[in-house]
């Protein structure tokens, strides 16, 4: 069974700080990787997606796939209350579904 | 951009009745959209994948008879909870993607509460 294993948190992280959240995965064929924040009571909202070994940046995030160690990471610099959310790695193999992690709740504290 | 509404954002009903929850994208066709349910601090599941014209795939404990997938257009798929009861109250969640193994983006999120 493919997985997506996530830190559950809390991530404590102070205003100004780097925030970086690590996600590993299970299947080595995984293609796709994808990084959503979700609010509290809110539904999920993509961030990054990343295909590729290798850092994409995005304003101040950035993600970061290594298929040799099967991890991809977020970092979130300059961090901001307004980012304090649980983040959700996801992963996908070939045509099969996404694979959620159960989301890293992260705080960052002013 | 990529935009997903869904309707209603909230919804209280009585056991027994039906509730249906409509999911738009609104600025692009989506081959293919989600429908996940997630229970207060607890991960996405996957109730079902529906492509547009044809019939929803529903994941391994989801009932296709009690929750019914319409995806009739490219913009439009809509989820149909029959004789719903307590337990059904959840969070239930749409997602569109332009293709089956693209980005998703998800809707707002349509909140279910049964009395």
């Amino acid at each position: 069974q493919k997985e997506v294993e996530q830190n559950s948190g809390p991530l404590s992280v102070p205003e100004g700080a780097i925030a970086s959240l690590n996600c590993t995965y299970s299947d080595r064929g995984s293609q796709s990787f994808f990084w959503y924040r979700q609010y509290s009571g809110k539904s999920p909202e993509l961030i990054m997606s990343i295909y590729s070994n290798g850092d994409k940046e995005d304003g101040r995030f950035t993600a970061q796939l290594n298929k040799a160690s099967q991890y991809v990471s977020l970092l979130i610099r300059d961090s901001q209350p307004s980012d304090s959310a649980t983040y959700l790695c996801a992963a996908q193999f070939g045509n099969e579904k996404l694979t959620f992690g159960t989301g890293t709740r992260l705080t960052i504290i002013p | 951009g990529a935009v997903v509404s869904q309707h209603p954002s909230r919804v209280i009903c009585k056991s027994g009745t039906s509730v249906k929850i409509e999911c738009r994208s609104l600025d692009f066709q989506a081959t293919t959209m989600f429908w996940y349910r997630q229970f207060p601090k607890q991960s996405l599941m996957l109730m079902a994948t529906s492509n547009e014209g044809s019939k929803a795939t529903y994941e391994q404990g989801v009932e296709k008879d009690k929750f019914l997938i319409n995806h009739a257009s490219l913009t439009l798929s809509t989820l149909t909870v029959t004789s719903a009861h307590p337990e059904d109250s959840s969070f239930y969640i749409c997602s569109a993607s332009r293709s089956p193994y693209g980005e998703q983006y998800f809707g707002p999120g349509t909140r279910l509460t049964v009395t």
